[in-house]
C-alpha cells in the first residue's frame, strides 16, 4: 500500500521560506518510471501544479514559480522536500504531494495535504 | 504552457442521470489527460488516466474519451457519492496543468 504524508509549518510570515517534507511508504523513488509531484490548492480554488521530481533526479517546475521552488529527494529516508522562497499571502494554500506512476504521467495516491497560511 | 479549459464550471444533476464534463486543451496533448474527483476537505482521487484507462477500484460508470485537444469524462447512473468536484489534468508537457474544475451538485 502506497501512502504519502506532508509535513511542515502551518503559518509563515511574508518573505520567509517554506519547507515542506513529503514522507512516503510503499514505493522507492529509485524505481524507474516513478516520481513525486507537488500540487497546491488555495482555499476554495482550483488545483495548481507546482513541480515534480523523477526517480532519476530529473525535475520539472511550474514556470511561474520556478525561480522560488526547489524539489529534492532523499531516497534513503523516503522523503521529498519542497522549498519555496519569499512566500506571500497568495501562497496560502493546501499543499499536496502525490505518487507519480507511468513515467509520472498520472498521480495516485495523494497525501492528505497540509494547509499553509502566509500572513503578517 | 498548455491551458486546460474545463466546462461546465458547475452542473446540477439527479441520481441516476448521465453527465459529461469536457476539457479543451490549448494544444494537442496526445491523450495524456487524467481525471480526478475531489470531495470537500479531501485530497483528489484519480479516476481515469491517459484519456480512457480506468484506475483500479474505480466504478465502471466512470469513463473517459477524447483525442487531440478535446477530452470528456462521462459518468452514467449517478450515485449520491459521485457529487463532488472533478478536475482534468494534462501530462503531455510540463507544467502539468489542471482544468479549473467542475462542481457536480445534486438537483
Amino acid at each position: 500500500q502506497i501512502t504519502l504524508k506532508e509535513s511542515g509549518p502551518t503559518l509563515l510570515r511574508p518573505t520567509q521560506t517554506l519547507t515542506l517534507t513529503c514522507t512516503f511508504s510503499g514505493f522507492s523513488l529509485t524505481t524507474s518510471g516513478l516520481g513525486v509531484g507537488w500540487i497546491r490548492q488555495p482555499p476554495g480554488k482550483a488545483l495548481e501544479w507546482l513541480g515534480l521530481i523523477y526517480w532519476d533526479d530529473d525535475k520539472r517546475y511550474s514556470p511561474s514559480l520556478k525561480s522560488r521552488l526547489t524539489i529534492t529527494k532523499d531516497t534513503s529516508r523516503n522523503q521529498v522536500v519542497l522549498t519555496m522562497t519569499n512566500v506571500d499571502p497568495e501562497d496560502t494554500a493546501t499543499y499536496y504531494c502525490a505518487h507519480g506512476a507511468g513515467g509520472a504521467n498520472w498521480f495516485e495516491p495523494w497525501g492528505q495535504g497540509t494547509l499553509v497560511t502566509v500572513s503578517a | 504552457d498548455i491551458q486546460m479549459t474545463q466546462s461546465p464550471s458547475s452542473l446540477s444533476a439527479s441520481v441516476g442521470d448521465r453527465v459529461s464534463i469536457t476539457c479543451r486543451a490549448s494544444h494537442t496533448v496526445s491523450n495524456y489527460v487524467n481525471w480526478y474527483q475531489q470531495k470537500p476537505g479531501k485530497a483528489p482521487k484519480l479516476l481515469i488516466y491517459v484519456e480512457s484507462n480506468l484506475q483500479s477500484g474505480v466504478p465502471s460508470r466512470f469513463s473517459g474519451s477524447g483525442s487531440g485537444t478535446l477530452y470528456t469524462l462521462t459518468i452514467t447512473d449517478l450515485r449520491p457519492e459521485d457529487f463532488a468536484t472533478y478536475y482534468c489534468q494534462q501530462t503531455y508537457n510540463s507544467p502539468y496543468s489542471f482544468g479549473q474544475g467542475t462542481k457536480l451538485e445534486i438537483k
